[in-house]
């Protein structure tokens, strides 16, 4: 079975300029969650879905981070417009269910903003 | 959420037993604790999970003292491969969710 599966695997852009980037879950897999990860913050929980519907995105850092679910198959987190401290790896990981359930990670994307 | 402490990194070599330490004092009574692995550009991947005592699988040991307040991953006979970061979590329902939170982590070497 196909894990995780994120798009694209690095980018790289220019401040102000508008990233998406894609993940498509496990398929079965009612949860999702991006995360970002930095050298300075480690790995942030930035928000999670559940049955495509957000559930606490408490950890989104400002209103330029927008994340939708349109599908059970697929989510895409929006940076706009794009900034330099925005550079990290953004996985995005699945599960089932809500509580204790393990949660499979996604390669990540590597973003870069010059 | 409980908040998890663990040595930032150790070093072994291959062969040896690995003892990883989290300590996590304010564990609630509904938490679980869970050990993920992450190499270099790869996301974190699931290594053990456990509530109290002990729990074992292919990959790893884990130990749970009663009072639960630390947990002890344990990882056999470690070889090159085995060099990581190694994440103890405890997780955690926020709102009736799970919500995991990841430390600093522990960095492992395992040297020839």
């Amino acid at each position: 079975d196909a894990g995780v599966i994120q798009s694209p695997r690095h980018e790289v852009t220019e401040m102000g300029q508008e990233v998406t980037l894609r993940c498509k879950p496990i398929s079965g897999h009612n949860s999702l969650f991006w995360y970002r990860q930095t050298m300075m913050r480690g790995l942030e929980l930035l928000i999670y879905f559940n049955n495509n519907v957000p559930i606490d995105d408490s950890g989104m850092p400002e209103d330029r981070f927008s994340a939708k679910m349109p599908n059970a198959s697929f989510s895409t987190l929006k940076i706009q417009p794009s900034e330099p401290r925005d550079s990290a790896v953004y996985f995005c990981a699945s599960s089932v269910g809500t509580g204790k359930e393990t949660q499979y990670f996604g390669p990540g994307t590597r973003l870069l903003v010059l | 959420l409980a908040k998890t402490t663990q040595p930032i990194s150790m070093d072994s070599y291959e062969g040896q037993e690995v003892n990883i330490t989290c300590s996590h004092n304010n564990i609630a009574t509904n938490d679980y604790i869970t050990w993920y692995q992450q190499f270099p550009s790869q996301g974190p991947r699931f290594i053990i999970q456990g509530y109290k005592t002990k729990v074992t699988n292919e990959v790893a040991s884990l130990f749970i003292p009663a009072d639960r307040k630390s947990s002890t991953l344990s990882l056999p006979r470690v070889s090159l491969s085995d060099t990581a970061v190694y994440y103890c979590l405890v997780g955690g329902f926020s709102g009736g969710y799970n919500k995991l939170i990841f430390g600093a982590g522990t960095r492992l070497a395992v040297h020839p």
